[in-house]
């Protein structure tokens, strides 16, 4: 397996400009989290889907942000419109349901770093 | 409800030196507990894990860590530090049931000296 696929690598964009940050998690895995890295905060969860639904959008920063998993090979974290302060590294994690060994195991992609200036 | 510090966002030892990196949790059920390293320019990834049994937990690279639960304690340890051992190292704790979310520590940046 190739692991969690993200792209891109790295976005620079200015402020108002819409970004698309996109993941492809393990195939089979049934649950897929967005989480947020940056000096000040750490490592922040945004939201998470269990089966391509979302079960917990509170870590999303406010209304600019958006998350979407139209199937169990794909998701889309969206910032519309960007600003500085949404500069960070972003990463997309996935693991296996509840019925699997490994369960609790996060597998994480190499991240997207947005530069918003 | 769960929590997990990490003492010292930033340690430094020298080449060849013991590492130990320190990590105390909070859970309100029994704990699965993890250790993620992250290496520059790259995503988390799986150094060890605590499920249930053995407390003393070893890992890649010659890491191992000991759960102590009346210490809520699970640090990590590596008894001779490599250049290549340099990364950010991330304690996390969760419940047993694959609903329950990991929680991460703040992280800590490990530094090799030569």
């Amino acid at each position: 397996d190739a692991g969690v696929i993200q792209s891109p690598r790295h976005e620079v964009t200015e402020m108002g400009q819409e970004v698309t940050l996109r993941c492809k998690p393990i195939s089979g895995h049934d649950y897929l989290f967005w989480y947020r890295q940056t000096m000040m905060r750490g490592l922040e969860l945004l939201i998470y889907f269990n089966n391509n639904v979302p079960i917990d959008d509170s870590g999303m920063p406010e209304d600019r942000f958006s998350a979407k998993m139209p199937n169990a090979s794909f998701s889309t974290l969206k910032i519309q419109p960007s600003e500085p302060r949404d500069s960070a590294v972003y990463f997309c994690a996935s693991r296996p349901g509840q019925a699997i060994s490994g369960a609790n195991v996060l597998t994480f992609g190499a991240g997207s770093r947005l530069t918003v200036l | 409800a769960q929590s997990v510090t990490q003492l010292g966002s930033h340690v430094s030892v020298s080449e060849g030196a013991l590492v130990l990196l320190r990590c105390n949790y909070s859970s309100s059920v029994p704990p699965y507990l993890f250790w993620y390293v992250q290496y520059p320019n790259q995503g988390l990834q799986l150094l060890l894990k605590y499920t249930t049994g053995a407390t003393l937990v070893k890992g890649i690279n010659g890491f191992e860590a000991e759960f102590k639960k009346s210490e809520t304690s699970f640090h990590l340890t590596k008894p001779s530090a490599h250049m290549s051992d340099a990364a950010e190292y991330f304690c996390a704790v969760s419940g047993f049931n694959a609903g329950n979310m990991l929680t991460f520590g703040g992280g800590t940046r490990l530094m090799v000296k030569p």
